[in-house]
């Protein structure tokens, strides 16, 4: 089975500044790979997916993340971050059980941007 | 136009009774999931419907049944409710049954049992 490890539970920055979420994943053969995003009292929005191709991957809201086999990771990275970015972020591996699909979350890291 | 929807959005009961969620998609989707969001934010996968059959159980205590009418619904029954059930349970939905998919997730039912 598959698992994902977000290094970060919390990572708070200042305004305007860059920041990089780390996810690291279990190795396989084809690895699917996703970053939600969850604003307070809120359901998940999907921010970015890797599938195959290039390993920079491009989001909405200004998110990329880039996908290195070799460190089995897929780290989520902003340039300068505002705050409306506040907001608990997922990465996620997607995995086929049973002919359906099933996603594997990290455990979540909270991103808190301060002024 | 709201794509996944869930009622209601909060849900306070006492232990031992029995309560329902409701989710609807008008995404026209086929396939679609319930989640467990517990305190510490993290997610995990409970059932998974493909065109009304069920083809994800995981582990999940057979106090909770989830019943899908059609397509577009997959409320989620729960019997003999304890403390442990309280969390947030997200209704998602996808296109297929694809790894390559997709899921947009509903607002979340918060349950508190008391």
């Amino acid at each position: 089975a598959q698992s994902v490890t977000q290094l970060d539970s919390q990572v708070p920055v200042f305004e305007e500044a860059p920041v990089e979420l780390r996810c690291n994943y279990s190795s396989s053969v084809s690895v699917y790979l996703f970053w939600y995003v969850q604003y307070p009292n809120q359901g998940l929005q999907l921010l970015l997916k890797y599938l195959s191709g290039s390993t920079l991957v491009k989001g909405i809201n200004g998110f990329e993340a880039e996908f290195n086999k070799s460190q089995t990771s897929f780290h989520l990275r902003k340039p300068s971050v505002h705050i409306s970015d506040t907001a608990e972020y997922f990465c996620a591996v997607s995995e086929t059980i049973q002919g359906a699909q099933k996603l594997v979350f990290g455990q979540g890291t909270r991103l808190t941007i301060n002024p | 136009d709201t794509a996944v929807s869930q009622t209601p959005k909060y849900l306070v009961t006492q232990m031992g009774n029995d309560k329902s969620i409701k989710c609807e998609q008008n995404l026209g989707h086929d396939t679609m999931y319930w989640y467990k969001q517990d305190s510490k934010k993290f997610l995990k996968i409970m059932f998974s419907y493909n065109n009304k059959e069920l083809i994800i159980n995981e582990t999940v205590p057979n106090r909770f049944s989830p019943k899908s009418p059609d397509k577009a619904h997959l409320n989620l029954h729960i019997n003999s409710l304890e403390l442990g059930d309280s969390a947030v349970y997200f209704c998602a939905s996808s296109q297929g049954t694809g790894p390559h998919n997709e899921q947009f997730f509903g607002p979340g039912t918060r349950l508190t049992v008391l």
